[in-house]
């Protein structure tokens, strides 16, 4: 069976300081990636995409970069952190998307810069 | 574009309340329809799906219905329980649209009081 997993579950991180965060999927190939950001209290917002190894599409400007250097690996990272980075980041994989397939969700990462 | 447009919560029922948590929906294609679920300070699971016009997802008690004519997926639960609080999501896929992504709605926050 698929399986997701991101890391760490939680980080305090000073403004200016590097991020990265990971996030590995196993049991499948060719996944299509993403990473969401849930600021308190609303919704989910894509920050990145990716349908295969070195394609990223970026949804909005921001501080944070994405990188997919395997198959079934996704990077989230900054070189400076922001206090407004704060958040809750969650990771995605789908299968097919033609087949207008469902997302599956790794259990986050609560990121507080402080 | 496409888009999800879902009641705004908070939504405070009593235990064995009836539920239902309004999403409409508007996209190019044909697209599926999903309902998240995020318990607190979790990732998201899917909690049901429809794939087509008439179709209905159902589990663990709640059900939604396909409904092309109104562009509707709304979400019910006969009897709501204290385990039930969480957000939801209702979500879109619609690959013959054009597009990799799935399109999430704000989400709606259900407590439930014993």
């Amino acid at each position: 069976s698929q399986t997701i997993h991101q890391w760490p579950a939680t980080l305090v991180q000073p403004v200016g300081s590097p991020l990265s965060l990971e996030c590995t999927v196993e049991g499948t190939s060719n996944p299509n990636l993403y990473w969401y950001r849930q600021a308190a209290g609303r919704g989910l917002q894509l920050l990145f995409y990716s349908v295969g190894i070195g394609q990223i599409s970026s949804e909005v400007p921001q501080n944070l970069s994405a990188s997919r250097p395997q198959d079934r690996q996704f990077i989230l990272s900054s070189k400076k952190l922001l206090l407004s980075d704060s958040g809750f980041y969650l990771c995605a994989w789908r299968g097919d998307t033609f087949m207008n397939t469902e997302a599956f969700f790794g259990q986050g990462t609560r990121l507080t810069v402080v | 574009g496409d888009s999800v447009t879902q009641m705004e919560g908070p939504v405070t029922l009593s235990e064995e309340a009836f539920l239902t948590i309004n999403c409409t929906y508007t996209a190019t294609g044909y697209p599926s329809l999903f309902w998240y679920v995020q318990y607190p300070g979790e990732g998201l699971q899917l909690l049901l799906k429809a794939t087509k016009a008439d179709d209905k997802g159902s589990n663990k008690g709640f059900e939604a219905t396909y409904r092309k004519e109104t562009t509707s997926f709304h979400l019910e639960k006969g009897s709501v329980q204290v385990s039930d609080s969480a957000v939801y999501f209702c979500a879109l896929s619609d690959a013959q649209g054009g597009s990799e992504k799935l399109v999430f709605g704000k989400g709606t926050k259900l407590t439930v009081n014993p």
